[in-house]
């Protein structure tokens, strides 16, 4: 069972306009949310993350928003630019736990010129 | 800059062969982890290890073995490789378990014919 859902396998946006992608998570005891990036060939890397006593992390132009009583993060991308076209991965974990983050399964983002 | 080292981007095995994945970190991390990559199914945790020559099961450890035998190496061993295990495979590290913002190799794409 996914603890981690991306239930948008892809998603498709003009240049300059705002991207959205969603999580949801089951598990109440995550307390540690992150983001990856991946480019075809290479691993992923860490973007964003966002502890559970806040709502809501912003760096550059990426912001990410957590709704606790949802279960639900979305990390926004404004303005979208070619060079974000990738792979984002969300992830989850435990603080206080194993630690080990648990990912989304992916959203492929394609940022159109 | 941390770097994670893959020994191999790329590798063609056959059925029933040992194969074996070679992780290098240069940041002195404690923790390193194995995943590996299949389309529409994200990143998948095979092992990990905490310290020198500890290991602890992921979620799909069947078929795997790990070997820490310095802190700065993890290797992943297939025993005997079988064509269910072509995948691409990420080797991860991080210091903190409590941030646990992994570091990610380029990955090694393993196809077993």
């Amino acid at each position: 069972d996914q603890q981690v859902k991306q239930n948008s396998p892809s998603l498709s946006v003009q240049e300059g306009r705002i991207s959205i992608l969603n999580c949801d998570y089951t598990n109440s005891m995550f307390d540690y949310f992150l983001w990856y990036k991946k480019y075809p060939a290479e691993g992923p890397t860490f973007l964003i993350s966002i502890s559970s006593i806040k709502d809501k992390n912003e760096d550059g132009r990426f912001t990410v928003f957590l709704n606790k009583s949802a279960k639900h993060l979305s990390l926004h991308i404004v303005p979208s630019q070619p060079g974000d076209s990738a792979v984002y991965f969300c992830a989850a974990s435990v603080t206080g736990g194993s630690y080990i983050p648990t990912f989304g399964r992916g959203t492929s983002l394609i940022v159109h010129p | 800059d941390v770097k994670v080292t893959q020994s191999s981007r790329y590798l063609v095995k056959r059925t029933g062969e040992k194969v074996f994945l070679e992780c290098v970190q240069d940041m002195d991390h404690e923790n390193m982890f194995w995943y590996r990559q299949d389309p529409g199914l994200g990143l998948r945790l095979i092992y990990f290890s905490y310290d020198v020559k500890m290991k602890e099961k992921g979620d799909i450890p069947e078929g795997y073995s790990v070997s820490r035998e310095k802190k700065e190496r993890f290797s992943l061993i297939l025993e005997s490789a079988s064509t269910n295990q072509t995948s691409m495979y990420l080797c991860a590290s991080c210091d903190s378990l409590a941030k646990n913002i992994q570091y990610f190799g380029a990955g090694t794409r393993l196809s077993v014919l």
